[in-house]
């Protein structure tokens, strides 16, 4: 069974500071991997996604993921967060299984303007 | 283009009541998804329709979950009878079935639903 675990459930930055969040998952197949993020009121919307190719991901607003295969690992980065950012981040993968998706559970994230 | 809708976007029921949760997907979406995120813990798959099929079920947690997607478009989630540990948000998600490995799920705003 395929699982995720996201290391931190809170993280308090100022404005501009750098961020990285950690993602490590559990399974022994091919992964596609995905950052959500859900901003306070609305739907889950996709960051950013990774298949196969290039381990280093871009996505919406700035934010990057970068996939390392011998550590099981997909963090989420950006360099200079913005208030803007105040959201709750979730890490998620998809095995071979299936279309279901297994997500962490969460890491929310607040900017201090 | 609408997005994934959901009905309600929340419900407080006493324990021992039926509940019905409404999810309109994406039209054309042939792939519905249910999803379940209890109080504190990680976003849990429940099932996924393909068109008015069941393709796997296999998150259900136990038979008083009842889903129906009559007509391969909008679905239904009923919980008879409901128990405290039901509450949480409960979220939908479409995909198009576009013969890829993996095909984009969207999501909806989510159900809270509270048992008290």
């Amino acid at each position: 069974a395929q699982s995720v675990s996201q290391h931190n459930h809170h993280v308090i930055l100022s404005e501009a500071a750098s961020l990285e969040l950690g993602c490590n998952y559990s399974y022994g197949g091919t992964v596609n991997l995905f950052w959500y993020v859900q901003y306070p009121g609305q739907h889950l919307q996709l960051l950013l996604k990774y298949f196969s190719g290039d381990p280093l991901v871009k996505g919406i607003k700035g934010f990057e993921a970068e996939f390392i295969k011998s550590k099981f690992s997909f963090n989420l980065r950006k360099p200079s967060v913005q208030w803007s950012d105040t959201a709750e981040y979730f890490c998620a993968v998809n095995g071979d299984a299936g279309n279901m998706l297994t997500f962490g559970g969460g890491t929310r994230l607040m900017v201090k303007p | 283009e609408a997005g994934v809708t959901q009905f309600p976007s929340h419900s407080v029921i006493e324990k021992g009541q039926t509940v019905t949760l409404r999810c309109d997907p994406i039209s054309g979406h042939d792939n519905l998804y249910w999803y379940r995120r209890v109080m504190g813990k990680e976003i849990k798959f429940l099932l996924h329709f393909v068109k008015e099929s069941k393709q796997d079920e296999s998150g259900m947690p136990n038979n008083r979950f009842l889903a129906e997607r009559t007509g391969g478009t909008y679905s239904t989630l009923k919980v008879q009878p409901a128990e405290l540990e039901d509450s949480g948000v409960y979220f939908c998600a479409s995909s198009q079935d576009l013969g890829a490995v993996y095909n984009e799920q969207f999501f909806g705003p989510g159900t809270r639903l509270t048992v008290l």
